[in-house]
């Protein structure tokens, strides 16, 4: 099992381009989410998708929008990229609501110029 | 619950002594409160975890306390090593919540 597997691991844009981050996983869960880690900040939840078919906003939602394309896959996509949103951007799994752990794919670290 | 404080933002201990992070919640229903723990460049990996109907949980050298009454829980590593230093994060989260928030986290650098 690979786990959660996010592409690309790395990217460079410029402001106002769009690109969209890939998550999938083989695990068989049921939640998926992505966050977005800055120094200092820690984790903060961008959007998740409690089941299929469905999308919900966390703490940072702006500029940002998901897909959840079928329950192995969730995307992220920056629709006009800006300097703020440099970061290392995690996406994660788990598979039940509120407790059970939290697994995260390896990151794409994204910058913004 | 979507407010969790964590402190302190870095820890710098001797190899053998003890560590402690705090973090306080403000939301009195949560009731599920995990650690995780990132090493330099590596994803965020679940180390310990708690529910708030028990007051302690101990895992080998870690262990996790829980004060429901004044809304915080701490992590503690005892006899602490070197492959200890990283980067800690504690969370909170509900019942009828699939939300899952962090603190900002605890640079931990045990000194050899």
């Amino acid at each position: 099992n690979a786990g959660v597997t996010q592409t690309p691991k790395f990217q460079v844009l410029k402001t106002g381009q769009s690109m969209t981050l890939q998550c999938a996983q083989d695990m068989n869960h049921n939640s998926m989410y992505w966050y977005r880690q800055d120094p200092g900040m820690g984790l903060r939840l961008i959007y998740y998708s409690a089941s299929e078919g469905t999308t919900d906003k966390g703490e940072v939602p702006n500029g940002y929008n998901v897909s959840r394309l079928n329950k192995r896959e969730f995307s992220l996509r920056l629709e006009s990229a800006a300097p703020s949103q440099t970061s290392v951007y995690f996406c994660a799994s788990k598979k039940i609501q509120n407790t059970g752990e939290l697994f995260f794919g390896e990151g794409s670290r994204l910058t913004v110029l | 619950g979507e407010n969790v404080e964590q402190h302190p933002s870095t820890l710098s201990v001797q190899e053998g002594d003890s560590a402690v992070i705090k973090c306080t919640y403000s939301d009195s229903a949560s009731n599920y409160f995990p650690w995780y723990k990132q090493e330099l460049g590596k994803r965020p990996q679940l180390i310990i975890d708690i529910r708030s109907n028990v007051g302690e949980k101990k895992d080998q050298r870690i262990a996790v306390t829980l004060n429901k009454t004044a809304k915080h829980f701490s992590l503690h590593i005892t006899e602490t090593q070197p492959e200890d230093s990283a980067v800690y994060f504690c969370a909170e989260t509900m019942d009828s919540s699939y939300k899952l928030i962090f603190g900002s986290g605890t640079r931990l650098l045990v000194r050899p």
